[in-house]
């Protein structure tokens, strides 16, 4: 069992649609990342929150929208997203954002039609 | 951006030692080298880190040269719980920024 839960595993939306995928840690680490991984692709950074601000968005576009309302809890707000945009999304989590490990958490697997 | 190269894929038997190197040429002086393991439907899973010399822990050993240009993951004694992608992430550095995680190498351990 991961220590890093995703909600939900799975998501269908269509282009138009609005989401929120939602993570959440409860081991007091104060750093939290958003990645997409592709088929066969290794993680892409997309997002990191330090101490609940916005520290690094890796030009993701605007239709993926971060949020962090607190230090355990890490959205992220879907809009008009595009079939490109299908793929893994993977939460972690980790110490502080620097040289300590990140915990991921198992991913939710977005399809857009 | 310390940009890295594994090999695509491996094959090993039960019981055998593994052995993946990751290349890292213009690895910065900060930067750290943290090497994962991901199953298929999970996210990645921290093996070990290290930035020189060599580092073990109860699953790895990560043998890092002098020049620092590349790593090398060995795997002792490999088991088919063991078949999983593994990837090298190079640039974890004091700041938290400026890390890419290298292509991944794909083993497969046969019986």
């Amino acid at each position: 069992d991961t220590e890093v839960t995703q909600t939900p595993k799975h998501l269908v939306m269509g282009m138009t649609n609005k989401k929120s995928l939602k993570c959440e840690q409860h081991m007091g680490h104060r750093a939290m990342y958003w990645y997409k991984q592709k088929a066969k692709k290794p993680p892409e950074l997309m997002f990191v929150y330090s101490y609940e601000k916005l520290s690094i968005n890796e030009s993701v576009p605007s239709r993926f929208s971060p949020e962090c309302p607190n230090s355990s809890l890490l959205n992220l707000h879907l809009h008009a997203l595009q079939p490109e945009d299908s793929a893994l999304y993977l939460c972690a989590s980790s110490l502080g954002q620097g040289v300590q490990p990140q915990h991921f958490g198992d991913g939710t697997r977005l399809s857009i039609l | 951006l310390a940009k890295t190269t594994q090999p695509i894929s491996m094959d090993s038997y039960e019981g055998q030692e593994v052995n993946i190197t990751c290349s890292h040429n213009n690895i910065a002086t900060n930067d750290y080298i943290t090497w994962y393991q991901q199953f298929p439907s999970q996210g990645p899973r921290f093996i070990i880190q290290g930035y020189k010399t060599k580092v073990t822990n109860e699953v790895a050993s990560l043998f890092i040269p002098a020049d620092r240009k590349s790593s090398t993951l060995s795997l002792p004694r490999v088991s088919l719980s063991d078949t999983a992608v593994y990837y090298c992430l190079v640039g974890f550095d004091n700041y938290g920024q400026n890390f890419v995680f290298g292509p991944g190498t794909r083993l497969s351990v046969l019986p």
